[in-house]
């Protein structure tokens, strides 16, 4: 079974500061891909951020990056210079490679403050 | 434009009543998934398709049923909605059958059932 876990249920922070996001899971495989979505209001999910397993550097995406620590299971998600659209709600999420599975997280409803 | 498309979008219905939910992508992807997202248990995965004819159990399928004639339909029947399924769901496809792949998610249907 594969698990996914935010401990996070609301955060906020001020606009144009910085704001991590995290996430650890469990998988008993060694290949598998983890993945940032964002809900903003619209409902629309939309695809942030990927990460494969096998890969060691930490994938980044313009202010979106993340820091994912293998040995630790853990994958959180770091928004530099933030800005009024990034409120959302965010979604960690895990498949193991051939599995199908999408497995997600509860969420975490973030809030940026003007 | 690529996109996948849900409809309705809102429904409200009386228990007992059958209802089926469209879906349909212009994408031509292989993989179809419908998830069901409630406050607090983030998105879990109904039923997913791995090509045309082919289906197969999500998490959380009781009381729901699929079905994939087509590459690019993927209908979400409930032959006897309860009220515990009241929820927004969304239909997902993505190219092929690794979930490197991204999942291109529809805008939601949000269902009622009285």
């Amino acid at each position: 079974a594969q698990t996914v876990t935010q401990s996070q249920p609301e955060m906020s922070v001020q606009e144009a500061e910085t704001v991590t996001l995290s996430c650890t899971y469990d998988t008993s495989e060694s290949n598998y891909y983890l993945f940032w979505y964002k809900q903003p209001p619209s409902r629309q999910m939309i695809l942030v951020i990927r990460q494969e397993a096998y890969k060691q550097q930490n994938a980044t995406e313009n202010r979106f990056s993340v820091n994912f620590q293998k040995a630790a299971k853990s994958f959180s998600l770091k928004i530099s210079d933030s800005q009024l659209g990034d409120t959302a709600m965010y979604f960690c999420a895990l498949t193991n490679f051939g599995n199908e599975k999408l497995t997600f997280g509860t969420g975490t409803r973030l809030t940026i403050i003007p | 434009e690529a996109q996948v498309t849900q409809n309705p979008r809102y429904l409200i219905t009386v228990t007992g009543k059958k209802l089926t939910v469209t879906c349909s992508q212009n994408m031509n992807h292989e993989y179809m998934s419908w998830y069901r997202q409630d406050p607090g248990l983030g998105l879990r995965q109904i039923y997913y398709s791995m090509n045309v004819e082919v289906t197969d159990k999500g998490d959380v399928p009781e009381g729901y049923k699929v079905s994939r004639k087509e590459k690019r339909n993927f209908p979400l029947i409930l032959e006897s909605p309860s009220p515990n399924q009241t929820s927004l769901y969304f239909c997902a496809s993505s190219p092929g059958t690794g979930l490197a792949n991204e999942q291109f998610f529809g805008p939601g249907t949000r269902l009622t059932v009285l």
